[in-house]
C-alpha cells in the first residue's frame, strides 16, 4: 500500500518568513495530494490540492509543487502570520473511478509562527 | 451550507464497553470515510461507503469494529467491548459526487473516545 513521509515534524518560524513543508510517497499510481490544517481539538480542514497532471498550484498566500518523478511534494506558505499556527498533514490517494479515494496521511507538521 | 457533523464530541468507556459514533455527511455528498486518529499522529483509514454500499472496510482494526449506513446519508461506527488502545478521535469525511474527478473530502470535528 502507499505510504507517506513527512518532515519537519515541527517548524517554527517568525511571522512574515515563509515555511516549507515536505512529503514522499511510495505509491507511483497515487494521483491526489491534498494539504489539511488541524487546529487543536477540530477536523482537518483542506487548504489546498494538486493532482497529478499539474506541476504547481497557488492560492494567495498558499502553494503547492509536485515532482512526479521524485515521488515527491511540498507545500509552501509565504508571509506567514500567528494564525498560520497548526498541524499540517499532507496526504496521497489514488482517485478510483466512483470514488473510493482513501487518504494515506503524513505525520504531520507542528507550525509555530512567531510574533 | 452545514460541514460534517459528528456526536458526541466526547466519550469516555470503560473497558469492555459498546460505543456507538455518529457521523451525519454533507448534504447530497455519497461518499462517506471513517478514519482513525492516534494522538499525535495524522488520521489512518478505516472504511468507505459509497451512498449505502460498503466498499472497503479494509481499516478497521479487529472484527469488533462495526459501521453502516443503511439509507445512504448518517453513518454510525460502532466498537464492541472496547479497549484501552480503541482511544483516539474518529473523525469522518465525506466527498461530493463525481467519479475519479472532484476527490476532495471534508472532515467533521471528530470524537474523542477515551477508554479507562
Amino acid at each position: 500500500g502507499e505510504n507517506v513521509e513527512q518532515h519537519p515534524s515541527t517548524l517554527s518560524v517568525q511571522e512574515g518568513d515563509s515555511a516549507v513543508i515536505k512529503c514522499t510517497y511510495s505509491d507511483s499510481a497515487s494521483n491526489y495530494f491534498p494539504w489539511y490544517k488541524q487546529e487543536l481539538g477540530k477536523g482537518p480542514q483542506l487548504i489546498i490540492d494538486i493532482r497529478s497532471n499539474v506541476g504547481e498550484k497557488k492560492d494567495q498566500r498558499i502553494a503547492v509543487t509536485l515532482n512526479k518523478t521524485a515521488k515527491h511534494f511540498s507545500l509552501h506558505i509565504t508571509e506567514t502570520q500567528p494564525e498560520d499556527s497548526a498541524v499540517y498533514f499532507c496526504a496521497a490517494s489514488n482517485g478510483l473511478t466512483g470514488g473510493g479515494n482513501k487518504l494515506t496521511f503524513g505525520t504531520g507538521t507542528q507550525l509555530k509562527v512567531e510574533l | 451550507g452545514a460541514g460534517v457533523s459528528q456526536s458526541p464530541r466526547y466519550k469516555v468507556a470503560k473497558r469492555g464497553q459498546d460505543v456507538a459514533l455518529r457521523c451525519d455527511p454533507i448534504s447530497g455528498h455519497v461518499s462517506l470515510f471513517w478514519y482513525q486518529q492516534a494522538l499525535g499522529q495524522g488520521p489512518e483509514f478505516l472504511t468507505y461507503f459509497q451512498n449505502e454500499a460498503q466498499l472497503d472496510k479494509s481499516g478497521l482494526p479487529s472484527d469488533r469494529f462495526f459501521a453502516e449506513r443503511p439509507e445512504g446519508s448518517v453513518s454510525t461506527l460502532k466498537i464492541q467491548r472496547t479497549q484501552q488502545e480503541d482511544s483516539a478521535v474518529y473523525l469522518c469525511a465525506s466527498s461530493p459526487p463525481g467519479a475519479g474527478v472532484r476527490n476532495e473530502q471534508f472532515f467533521g470535528p471528530g470524537t474523542r473516545l477515551t477508554v479507562l
